[in-house]
């Protein structure tokens, strides 16, 4: 089983849709989990960390249910700007990263 | 707002050279890291760096490569004889901590190794 593991995408949705990333993740020792973005050819971005609670930054909202392993984000009234892959991460002990294979989303105008 | 930044953004070397990828952590991070990414493939975590020595390191960073803080600003990275296979995007990223503390990434430096 990979140790994390992202829906493949990609997802084609219109401005102003809702759309949701699930991300799955192996290791249930891990304790930190994040949300990052990646454009072509640029560096990830980190998005949002994810909390046990659920968190809300502005149109994004990221959920943790650690008993499923499993970590969501969800974008609402989508821009053409949010066009880019998202990346599911968890920190594998103290300090790496494990990345997801990641899911392209582009917006239609 | 700091950033992370890395230098050259794009590196062309021979089969068997030696490259040094340079990078400039967030001035009050504590904790500094290498990662690669392949073109089409996940991040991959390479090294961690804290307290001038590695903390942590991946099966990807063998013998081949080197870290190092030769100053108060500067993190590197030493590939001593590269190979095809090490052609990749490196990524350095810094924290103020470990733990939960979010790591923030440069730009990036493409290594094509021909």
């Amino acid at each position: 089983r990979k140790e994390v593991e992202q829906d493949p995408g990609p997802f084609n949705v219109p401005e102003g849709a809702t759309v949701a990333f699930n991300c799955t993740y192996s290791n249930s020792a891990s304790q930190s989990f994040f949300w990052y973005r990646q454009d072509c050819r640029k560096e990830p971005k980190l998005l949002m960390s994810v909390y046990s609670s659920g968190n809300e930054d502005g149109r994004f909202t990221a959920q943790l249910n650690r008993a499923s392993q499993y970590i969501s984000l969800l974008i609402r009234d989508s821009k053409l700007s949010d066009s880019a892959t998202y990346l599911c991460v968890v920190k594998a002990g103290a300090q790496k990263l494990v990345f997801g294979q990641g899911t392209r989303l582009t917006i239609n105008p | 707002e700091p950033e992370v930044t890395q230098t050259p953004s794009h590196q062309v070397t021979q089969m068997g050279q030696e490259v040094i990828l340079r990078c400039v952590p967030i001035s009050n991070h504590l904790y500094f890291y290498w990662y690669r990414q392949i073109l089409g493939q996940k991040v991959e975590f390479l090294v961690s760096f804290y307290n001038n020595e590695i903390s942590e390191k991946s099966e990807i960073f063998d013998d081949q490569f080197s870290v190092e803080r030769p100053d108060g600003s500067n993190f590197t990275l030493k590939i001593r004889s590269t190979k095809l296979e090490d052609s990749a995007m490196y990524f350095c990223a810094s924290s103020e901590g470990a733990g939960g503390h979010e790591q923030y990434f440069g730009p990036g430096t493409r290594l094509t190794v021909t």
